[in-house]
């Protein structure tokens, strides 16, 4: 069975500190990888997007893929209180047809950014 | 750019009675369109892949009579949840795609009285 999974959390960081959530994916033959950020009562929102080893920075935010350990990460730097959400790590491998892409979530992680 | 809009954002119904949510995919043409479920402290679940001008293909144990998706453009889903119960009630969003990457609706709180 082909799994995403995730550390649930809570994780609590001080404000301006780096964040770290962690994500570990079963099946080696994935090769798209989406951290998205949910606010409470909200629908996700997508933050980064990967698809080659290695790491890709956007703003804050730094993603990275290590295929061969099949594991993707992601770096928040200076954390803010507004950083407080679930994040969810979610994954393609299933070709759903039409030239579309299922996505498998994990159950996502609970980031406390404290003032 | 990616936005995707949900009408309603919630609503209340009377049990047995049929509620419609929309989903519209506003500055792209989704070739795909996906609707979840998710219940309070829960992950999301998917319900259905929708694709334009064909029949939506539904996850196990998603019953395809009682929720009805028609996906009549490429910027246009709709699902109905028929002969709703207080079961029923949940956060539904739906997501729209045109290559890798999903977009999401704000999502619809639907209460079933």
């Amino acid at each position: 069975q082909k799994e995403v999974e995730q550390n649930s959390g809570p994780l609590s960081v001080p404000e301006g500190a780096i964040a770290s959530l962690n994500c570990t994916y079963s099946d080696r033959g994935s090769q798209s990888f989406f951290w998205y950020r949910q606010y409470s009562g909200k629908s996700p929102e997508l933050i980064m997007s990967i698809y080659s080893n290695g790491d890709k920075e956007d703003g804050r935010f730094t993603a990275q893929l290590n295929k061969a350990s099949q594991y993707v990460s992601l770096l928040i730097r200076d954390s803010q209180p507004s950083d407080s959400a679930t994040y969810l790590c979610a994954v393609i491998w299933a070709y759903s047809g039409a030239g579309s892409y299922q996505l498998t979530f994990g159950k996502g992680t609970k980031l406390s950014v404290i003032p | 750019g990616a936005v995707v809009s949900q009408h309603p954002s919630w609503v209340i119904c009377k049990s047995g009675t049929s509620v419609k949510i929309e989903c519209r995919s506003l500055d792209f043409q989704a070739t795909t369109m996906f609707w979840y479920r998710q219940f309070p402290k829960q992950s999301l679940m998917l319900m259905a892949t929708s694709n334009e001008g064909s029949k939506a293909t539904y996850e196990q144990g998603v019953e395809k009579d009682k929720f009805l998706i028609n996906h009549a453009s490429l910027t246009l889903s709709t699902l109905t949840v028929t002969s709703a119960h207080p079961e029923d009630s949940s956060f539904y969003i739906c997501s729209a795609t045109d290559s890798y990457e999903q977009y999401f609706g704000p999502g619809t709180r639907l209460t079933v009285t």
